[in-house]
């Protein structure tokens, strides 16, 4: 069965930094293309970025790539993401889920998600 | 960025009762549209990938279809169990972008 677990979420101050885990299980994980989707509180999704097999390309949204690093372990099986300059509109369920990667991508698994809030 | 537009924003349906819900995108995404089905408290489930293809498990009543910008998902009888907020998504082009989201409610 293939299990995502997310962790290392919380409350965080604005400015501060957060690295979120992503714990896979029940496939190959060096097999599979990875990512990261957030949605805020009654909103919908956003797309954050993924991270190929071998780490060789990482791809972000325009608007977090000076804020958000994606990296993943294929030893450890599991998937980081380091997020810097938290400020508020950074309140979000965050999601990693795995990637299917054709001519297009979809994402055929998720993990149960990570609250994070950004407050003082 | 591709912009994803999807209508209606929410909508109700009877038990049995036909729903389609379009997704319509900026430019041509070239059937790279999946559908994902969220419960409250839930991740996303997937649907639909590749515009038309049933991931596994997903009942039958289930289809999508389209071509070029235009997109629908199509439930052909509503379940109890369907109630939920449906999104699309275009995973052509980074940044991959989803829709605002379709509220489904049961009548």
């Amino acid at each position: 069965e293939v299990k995502l677990v997310e962790s290392g979420g919380g409350l965080v101050q604005p400015g501060r930094s957060l690295k979120l885990s992503c714990a896979a299980s029940g496939f190959n994980f060096n097999d599979y293309w990875m990512g990261w989707v957030r949605q805020a509180p009654g909103k919908g999704l956003e797309w954050i970025g993924e991270i190929n097999k071998d780490s060789s390309t990482i791809n972000y949204t325009p608007s977090l790539k000076d804020k958000f690093t994606i990296s993943r372990d294929n030893a450890q099986n599991t998937l980081y993401l380091q997020m810097s300059k938290l400020g508020s509109e950074d309140t979000a369920i965050y999601y990693c889920a795995r990637e299917m990667v054709i001519i297009w991508d979809y994402f055929d698994y998720w993990g149960q998600g990570v609250m994070v809030t950004v407050s003082s | 960025d591709i912009q994803m537009t999807q209508s209606p924003a929410s909508l109700s349906a009877s038990l049995g009762e036909t729903v389609t819900i379009q997704c319509q995108a900026s430019e041509d995404i070239y059937s790279g549209l999946a559908w994902y089905q969220q419960k409250p408290g839930k991740s996303p489930q997937l649907l639909i990938y590749g515009a038309s293809s049933l991931q596994d498990g997903v009942p039958s009543r289930f289809s999508g279809s389209g071509s070029g910008t235009q997109y629908s998902l199509k439930i052909s009888s509503m379940q109890t169990e369907d109630e939920g907020v449906y999104f699309c998504q275009q995973g052509l082009k980074y940044p991959d972008t989803f829709g605002a989201g379709t509220k489904l409610e049961l009548k």
